[in-house]
């Protein structure tokens, strides 16, 4: 089947760093994905993996490991609008369809 | 551009009622999906559709859930009749072609959808 893992929860102070692991399992991955989403909000998007490596786009990092099933988002210089829940996400392409798949989210609060 | 529309942002009715739900998709995206956040399961995939054509609606709960997309700027969810365990955001987003170098999806602000 399908699924992803990340943790339900995680605690930072301002100005640290902070790493949300997910692992996924599908049968035909295409690229892993990472979203913000701030209570009561929308989902924004973050990042994009397609390949193996680590891309990063300012305070945000993300790293993907294909062989492992295996991804993370870093973020750095924690703010407070940093709390917000951030959802792993998998385009999936078993069957044939290009659909997407959510993580349950990480919900992340960054303390003075 | 706006951004994804829809539309209403907040519904309260009763079992048993028709509900609609609304979507305006960002100009010129091929792609459309609907979904459904709950805190019990998340945000869950209902359907999509490319160039106006539904692709996947494996997601869709029940023969009570409907989606149409008539044209390349609209799209309709539809829940008849509705229940309780309904209520749930409803989120509409758009997307252009899935590239590998370009996944963003767009989401709309959602529908809360309240069902007594």
């Amino acid at each position: 089947g399908q699924s992803l893992e990340q943790p339900s929860e995680v605690t930072a102070v301002e100005g640290a760093i902070v790493q949300i692991n997910c692992t996924y399992q599908t049968s035909g991955f295409y690229g892993l994905s990472w979203y913000q989403q701030h209570d009561g909000g929308a989902p924004t998007f973050l990042s994009y993996n397609a390949l193996d490596g680590l891309e990063e786009t300012g305070r945000f990092s993300s790293f993907l490991s294909r062989s492992d099933s295996y991804g993370y988002l870093l973020l750095q210089e924690l703010q407070m609008k940093d709390s917000a829940s951030y959802f792993c996400a998998v385009r999936d392409g078993t069957s044939g369809t290009y659909k997407y798949i959510f993580g349950t989210g990480t919900r992340l609060k960054v303390l003075a | 551009d706006a951004g994804v529309i829809q539309s209403p942002r907040h519904e309260v009715t009763e079992m048993g009622q028709e509900v609609t739900l609304r979507c305006k998709p960002i100009s010129g995206h091929d792609y459309l999906f609907w979904y459904r956040q709950t805190m019990m399961r998340g945000l869950e995939l209902l359907i999509y559709f490319n160039n106006n054509v539904p692709i996947d609606d494996s997601g869709m709960p029940e023969d009570r859930f409907s989606a149409k997309m008539p044209n390349a700027s609209f799209s309709t969810l539809k829940i008849q009749p509705s229940e309780p365990r309904d209520s749930a955001v409803y989120f509409c987003a758009s997307s252009p072609t899935p590239e590998v170098q370009y996944n963003e999806q767009f989401f709309g602000p959602g529908t809360r959808l309240t069902v007594l």
